[in-house]
């Protein structure tokens, strides 16, 4: 079974541009997250998707932070503009929820480097 | 909120066992999921706790303790690729929950 997809796995840009993320969660998951992990910390949630409602999005900075996950599959995540503090790993997760261990399973990340 | 604490760095030698304490505070606890993390890779599963107890799976072992906010991650016979950084995290709330994590604690295995 594949598991979570991400592209690109590094970017590197310089600040006030704009950057584009982008996820394919495991076939079947209703369930898609995105997470932002600092070096040296756990990840941080940033948006819950339930299909294609966003139902947790308290930690998303509206202000620059943009997702859209259209028809419940894939997902984006976009900064604009980007700033220094904005280098960071974004991992994408997905899970099944069914009122169990809804396992998140997580992809590898892309990493991303503000100059 | 939540408050995950565990401790930054440990270091084990080849076949030794070593356990990594977690403990947490929270309002709404609905269960504990240990990750594994290796440098530059994305969490991988390894266990989930919502009840009392001791979870085994192979080498690895999980144990909670909800009325004293602990958990530990105990791994035995300890090998080379077991080097990484272990997440402790934790979910919270009913409804739509949310799973928050601790910073991880990076674990060196030496030969």
């Amino acid at each position: 079974e594949a598991g979570v997809v991400q592209s690109p796995r590094y970017k590197i840009i310089e600040k006030k541009q704009p950057v584009a993320f982008w996820c394919n969660p495991i076939s079947g998951h209703n369930t898609l997250y995105w997470y932002r992990q600092n070096l040296g910390q756990g990840p941080e949630l940033l948006i819950r998707y339930e299909n294609e409602e966003a139902v947790d999005d308290s930690q998303l900075p509206k202000d620059r932070f943009s997702a859209e996950r259209l028809k419940g599959v894939d997902s984006t995540l976009k900064i604009q503009p980007a700033e220094l503090g904005d280098s960071a790993v974004y991992l994408c997760a997905s899970s099944l929820t069914s009122g169990g261990a809804d396992t998140q399973y997580f992809g590898p990340g892309t990493r991303l480097t503000v100059l | 909120g939540q408050n995950i604490d565990q401790p930054t760095e440990m270091t084990a030698t080849e076949g030794a066992i070593v356990q990594i304490n977690c403990t947490y505070q929270t309002s709404g606890f609905n269960g504990l999921f240990w990750y594994q993390q290796h440098a530059g890779e994305a969490p991988t599963f390894l266990s989930y706790n919502v009840l009392d107890g001791l979870e085994e799976k192979g080498r690895f072992s999980s144990f909670l303790s909800r009325s004293k906010g602990y958990s530990y991650l105990l791994l035995k016979e300890l090998q080379m690729k077991d080097s990484a950084s272990y997440l402790c995290a934790v979910r919270e709330g009913t409804g739509f929950q949310k799973l928050v994590f601790g910073t991880g604690t990076r674990l060196l295995v030496s030969p």
